[in-house]
């Protein structure tokens, strides 16, 4: 079945360290994006690729990094400079240019807590 | 700019009532509509969608949705809930600045469904 993929579901961090988050899909999809979610707060926009070897900040990117090497895979990396990571992360995709309407798909989404 | 208010963030229903989730939005361009619907721990799902012509859209499990351009609103309702329908809900909405897509959400509606 097609879909997208993230790992780990569950993820402890200690401080000043950097984790990297994983996201595969295989739905052909040229764009992914990284959401944050926070309580009460809906889904926050880090950072979003809409084509291979080419991404854009979102509205919360600092403390975030990606890349976009293959059209399947989009990692998003938590560096130590993010001051609150502690939160749910979802990615998702969505169709090509010419057929797009926004529709997204997510993944279950990656839990990060940090001790 | 655009923006989504949802203006419950918790609703409480008993089963086999009827409910209504509230979604405004504000726009200056024409906008594609989507409801999300997440369980724990979980990534979202699309409910439903409108993206031009009937201003009434259904999904298959009995939620519906209606677009009405003048409020600028996108309820979304059920004319009788079960407790399978306990999630949180987001609504959407999606335009095209510049080629690609960007999504708005709003904050969430949790929707607790009691027996």
């Amino acid at each position: 079945d097609g879909g997208i993929t993230q790992s780990p579901k569950y993820l402890f961090r200690k401080e000043g360290q950097n984790v990297t988050l994983s996201c595969e899909q295989n739905l052909n999809h040229d764009a992914m994006y990284w959401y944050r979610q926070d309580p009460g707060q809906g889904l926050r926009l880090i950072y979003y690729s809409q084509i291979v070897n080419d991404f854009q900040k979102g509205d919360i990117a600092e403390g975030y990094s990606v890349s976009r090497e293959k059209k399947e895979s989009f990692p998003l990396t938590v560096t130590s400079a993010q001051k609150n990571p502690t939160a749910f992360y979802l990615c998702a995709s969505s169709r090509d240019r010419i057929v797009n309407t926004g529709e997204l798909f997510f993944g279950e989404g990656s839990r990060l807590t940090v001790l | 700019a655009q923006s989504v208010t949802q203006l419950d963030s918790q609703v409480p229903v008993f089963e086999e009532a009827p409910v209504e989730l509230r979604c405004n939005y504000s726009s200056s361009v024409s906008v594609y509509l989507f409801w999300y619907v997440q369980y724990p721990n979980q990534g979202l799902q699309l409910l439903l969608k409108y993206l031009s012509g009937s201003t009434l859209v259904e999904s298959i499990n009995g939620f519906e949705a209606e677009f009405n351009k003048s409020q600028t609103s996108f309820h979304l309702r059920k004319p009788s809930v079960h407790i399978s329908d306990t999630a949180e809900y987001f609504c959407a909405v999606s335009v095209s600045p510049s080629g690609g897509f960007k999504t708005i959400f709003g904050a969430g509606t949790r929707l607790f469904v009691k027996a």
